[in-house]
């Protein structure tokens, strides 16, 4: 079945740094899907990019579908984007999400 | 409703013990998926319907594991003769079509004691 792999697997920031967020997958997809999984359990939605950019506040996502990967870009970090964040890939004409493990992200004030 | 809702929260069983996890979608959205997820990994897929119908089943760990959508609406995660091992949240989520958006519960964490 197909692979998602997200990197790195951790990361710590200061407050207002900026990072980039990496998901490689190992097989053509019809749609992905950035979560924040915040520190009480929930799944948030962040982003549903098949391909191309899109922005959100200080967040934003790119996805090269023909180069199978995607990035997250989280600006300006606050202590409030702290917690797991996933990438998900709609694959075999829809139907199953398959999710990568994750990076997990501290800041620190 | 407004979002998707599942219940109860927080389940604590013995082990033996039969459960029942509910997952009431998103109103209008055709379908429902199911996802267990272990501390520090990612969500598992389960299985997920369209509808009433379940099309795909292949997540189920074992035959301790059903699911049901009768009416195409709410949908019934069951675990019969719960172990250890089962412990773990379990998530539901819905869309208003195949391959579209997800929209993810808070999800339901179990412990089987």
């Amino acid at each position: 079945g197909i692979q998602v792999e997200q990197s790195p697997p951790d990361l710590i920031l200061q407050e207002g740094a900026n990072s980039t967020l990496r998901c490689n997958f190992s097989d053509s997809v019809n749609n992905l899907q950035w979560f924040h999984q915040n520190p009480w359990g929930q799944l948030i939605n962040l982003f549903y990019i098949p391909s191309g950019t899109k922005q959100n506040g200080r967040l934003s996502a790119t996805t090269v579908a023909t180069e199978r990967y995607s990035l997250l870009y989280i600006s300006s970090s606050q202590t409030t984007d702290s917690g797991v964040y996933f990438c998900a890939v709609y694959y075999n004409q829809g139907g199953k999400l398959i999710f990568g493990q994750g990076t997990e992200l501290s800041v620190k004030p | 409703g407004a979002g998707v809702s599942q219940s109860p929260r927080y389940k604590v069983t013995k082990r033996g013990q039969d459960v029942a996890l509910r997952c009431d979608p998103i109103s209008g959205h055709v379908s429902l998926y199911w996802y267990r997820q272990a501390l520090g990994q990612g969500p598992e897929f389960l299985t997920y319907f369209n509808y009433e119908a379940q099309q795909d089943k292949s997540g189920l760990p074992n035959d301790r594991f059903s699911a049901e959508r009768p009416e195409g609406s709410i949908s019934t995660l069951t675990i019969q003769r719960t172990e250890q091992r089962d412990s773990a949240m379990y998530r539901c989520a819905s869309s208003s079509g195949q391959g579209v958006e997800a929209f993810f519960g808070q999800g339901t964490r179990l412990t089987v004691v």
